[in-house]
C-alpha cells in the first residue's frame, strides 16, 4: 500500500542548531516528493520538491531535501533553525500531483 | 503572478445548517483544483479534486459536494452540516505536473 511516514510527531531544536525531520514513504514507482510547511492557522507553502535530476535538492528559507531511493526517504534539512521555523511540517509524495499521500507532519519547537 | 483566494477564513454554524466555501484563483488558466480537510493534529484529507469545468472527482464519501461553476472557481457546499463537518478546509491549485499551492484556509466549526 502507498503510504508517507513522519516518524516523528514533535521535533524540539535550540534555536541555531541543526534539523533534520524524516519522511519514509511507500510507492510503487519513483515518486514526485514535495515538503510543505504550514503556521497555525494558515495554509500550507512549499519548501521544495523533487521531480527528477539532482537528488539534493534546495528550497526555500535555507532548507534542503535529500532523496534516498534506496532508503525511500526524503529528509528535510536545515543546517541552523531560527526561530521564525516553528511550525508544522508536511512530507507528500504522489505519481500525479493530484494523487499527493500525505504524512501526518512533524511539529517543530524551537527553544531559545 | 497566480494567487489563490478562500473564503471566508472562519466560519460557525449550527448543526444542520448549509455550507458554501469558495475558493478562486487568479493569474492562471485551467488549473487543477483540490479542496482538503485537515483534522485538529492531523494530516490532509484530500476532498475532491477537479481538472477541469464541471469536472469533479470525489475521494471520500460524506455529505460535502463540490462544484466548479468557472474555470478558476471552485466551490465546497453541504446542504446539512454534521458536527464531524468540523475542521480547517483548505483549497489547493496546481498547474499539470506542477506543485499544489494553498489557500489560508477555513476553520469551521459546527455547534
Amino acid at each position: 500500500a502507498q503510504s508517507v511516514t513522519q516518524p516523528d510527531i514533535h521535533i524540539t531544536v535550540s534555536e541555531g542548531a541543526s534539523l533534520e525531520l524524516r519522511c519514509n514513504y511507500s510507492y510503487g514507482a519513483t515518486p514526485y516528493l514535495f515538503w510543505y510547511v504550514q503556521s497555525p492557522g494558515q495554509g500550507l507553502q512549499l519548501l521544495l520538491k523533487y521531480f527528477s535530476g539532482d537528488t539534493l535538492v534546495q528550497g526555500i528559507k535555507g532548507f534542503e531535501a535529500e532523496f534516498k531511493r534506496s532508503q525511500s526517504s526524503f529528509n528535510l534539512r536545515k543546517p541552523s533553525v531560527h526561530w521564525s521555523d516553528a511550525a508544522e511540517y508536511f512530507c507528500a509524495v504522489g505519481a500525479r500531483n493530484y494523487q499527493l499521500i500525505w504524512g501526518a507532519g512533524t511539529k517543530l519547537i524551537i527553544k531559545p | 503572478s497566480q494567487t489563490i483566494h478562500q473564503w471566508p477564513a472562519t466560519l460557525v454554524q449550527p448543526v444542520g445548517s448549509p455550507l458554501s466555501l469558495e475558493c478562486t484563483v487568479e493569474g492562471t488558466s485551467n488549473p487543477n483544483l483540490y479542496w482538503y480537510r485537515q483534522a485538529a493534529g492531523r494530516g490532509l484529507q484530500l476532498l475532491f479534486y477537479s481538472v477541469g469545468i464541471g469536472q469533479i472527482s470525489s475521494e471520500v464519501p460524506q455529505n460535502l459536494s463540490a462544484s466548479r461553476p468557472q474555470d478558476r472557481q471552485f466551490i465546497l457546499s453541504s446542504k446539512k452540516l454534521l458536527l464531524s463537518d468540523s475542521g480547517f478546509y483548505l483549497c489547493a491549485w496546481s498547474g499539470t505536473n506542477q506543485p499544489q499551492h494553498f489557500g489560508d484556509g477555513t476553520r469551521l466549526s459546527i455547534l
